[in-house]
């Protein structure tokens, strides 16, 4: 597609589970950015790459957070034993240039729900 | 670091109306500054940026945003409404995260309704 792509869309898991969301971004970008966005709240930044490169992973709130890139395109955000306050949206952004240049093109995001 | 501040959770305008839609950030260095938009069931879109270019900056669908370093602002303005404007706009501006990297730093956001 021409967009980014994330899923699963929705996701529901009980409390203590681990779970995997999936971003696709725009074919050719080499900037990806994982972003959280709790209820009511504007998105706040997780993690970036640069290819397969993870530069920045300072706005992970815990351990239990985990991203990859491992070939560049496809990225991979995991959470371990996941707890109520990891229950949001979890934006995926990708660009053509770094983050300086601020024109991130997002996909819908996958919703988390922790029971 | 700094802080981005929408003045406003939720504004309605009537059709056809003056929107604006306030932004405040904290810095003492002239910052990027941005716009993005949500519209239901949508990722965020790009709306325009200030990049330290014409303070003036034009977008797209007809709005625009002047940034003023006197009063640290970066409000959004579009003179007419439309129904489709409908939607969620968010403010942001870069700045170095821990790690030293530029990221962007998003404001609560405004959620925009329109009345025919």
């Amino acid at each position: 597609g021409a967009g980014v792509s994330q899923s699963p869309r929705y996701k529901v898991a009980k409390r203590g589970q681990d779970v995997a969301l999936r971003c696709d971004p725009i074919s050719g970008h080499v900037s990806l950015f994982w972003y959280q966005q709790a209820l009511g709240q504007g998105p706040e930044f997780l993690t970036y790459f640069q290819n397969e490169a993870q530069l920045d992973k300072s706005g992970l709130p815990s351990d239990r957070f985990f991203a990859e890139r491992p070939e560049g395109s496809v990225s991979t955000l995991k959470i371990q034993r996941t707890q109520q306050e990891d229950s949001a949206v979890y934006l995926c952004a990708s660009s053509l240039g770094g983050p300086l240049t601020g024109e991130l093109f997002f996909g819908e995001g996958s919703r988390l729900t922790v029971l | 670091a700094q802080s981005v501040t929408q003045l406003g959770s939720h504004v309605s305008v009537s059709e056809g109306a003056l929107v604006l839609l306030r932004c405040n950030y904290s810095s003492s260095v002239p910052p990027y500054l941005f716009w993005y938009v949500q519209y239901p069931n949508q990722g965020l879109q790009l709306l325009l940026k200030y990049t330290s270019a014409a303070t003036l900056v034009k977008g797209i669908n007809g709005f625009e945003a002047e940034f003023k370093k006197s009063e640290t602002s970066f409000h959004l303005t579009k003179p007419s409404a439309h129904m489709s404007d409908a939607a969620e706009y968010f403010c942001a501006v870069s700045e170095r995260s821990g790690a030293g990297s530029y990221q962007l730093t998003f404001g609560k956001g405004t959620k925009l309704s329109v009345i025919p």
